[in-house]
């Protein structure tokens, strides 16, 4: 399977704490993007970070990018119930377009 | 502005079976994505087209699925015949221009298929 992996698996923590997820993948890449996947609903476009960035804030979201362990973290600070969802790190493949792969995906829970 | 628009959202349909899906992208989106996503998977990259052109179906199992693009906006994907392992969801996502690598994708709600 070319699918990068995430941990953890799944993720449950109460309101207001922060979550963190980890991403990490194989090969060289133009940029690496998080999305956000509700129970039976399509994916929504988080943040992109691009290869030369090393960290990028978005709201609660915070995205940080190491070339050199080719990983990634998406911090989601003072988390709520209304984040609960599937995050899934994409990496765009150097030279491959658009090509996306995606990870397997990390399952949070925020408990109210 | 609508998003990606995707029908039908359920398709539930006997092994053996024909089965098509339709997707119409974002208007203005030249590139157009299908992916298939298995439960507790992320999505996989089935085809990618530029304008008609299909660029990268190196993914696509050409022996029982197909996909089209006329006139560079819609695009129909089908599987024929069905095995029971095609059992997803499939996810139609489209970008203003995919070609530089840097473009966000918008995805659709995704059709959920069920093979008997």
């Amino acid at each position: 399977s070319q699918q990068g992996e995430e941990d953890p698996q799944a993720l449950s923590i109460q309101e207001g704490e922060n979550a963190t997820m980890n991403c990490s993948y194989k090969t060289s890449i133009n940029n690496l993007q998080w999305y956000r996947q509700n129970s039976g609903r399509g994916l929504v476009h988080l943040i992109l970070i691009r290869s030369n960035e090393r960290e990028k804030h978005s709201g609660r979201l915070r995205v940080t990018l190491d070339t050199s362990k080719k990983s990634s973290s998406l911090l989601i600070t003072a988390s709520r119930a209304a984040d609960t969802a599937s995050y899934f790190c994409a990496s765009a493949i150097y030279n491959q377009g658009g090509k996306l792969i995606f990870g397997q995906g990390t399952e949070l829970s925020v408990k109210p | 502005e609508a998003g990606v628009v995707q029908s039908p959202r359920y398709k539930i349909i006997e092994k053996k079976q024909p089965v098509a899906f339709w997707c119409n992208p974002i208007s203005g989106h030249n590139t157009l994505y299908w992916y298939l996503q298995n439960l507790g998977q992320g999505p996989e990259l089935l085809i990618r087209y530029e304008n008609e052109e299909a660029v990268d179906d190196s993914q696509l199992p050409k022996d029982r699925f197909s996909a089209e693009r006329l006139k560079g906006v819609d695009s129909t994907l089908k599987i024929q015949p069905a095995e029971l392992g095609d059992s997803a969801v499939y996810l139609c996502a489209s970008s203003l221009d995919g070609a530089g690598g840097q473009e966000t994708q918008y995805f659709g709600p995704g059709t959920r298929l069920l093979v008997l």
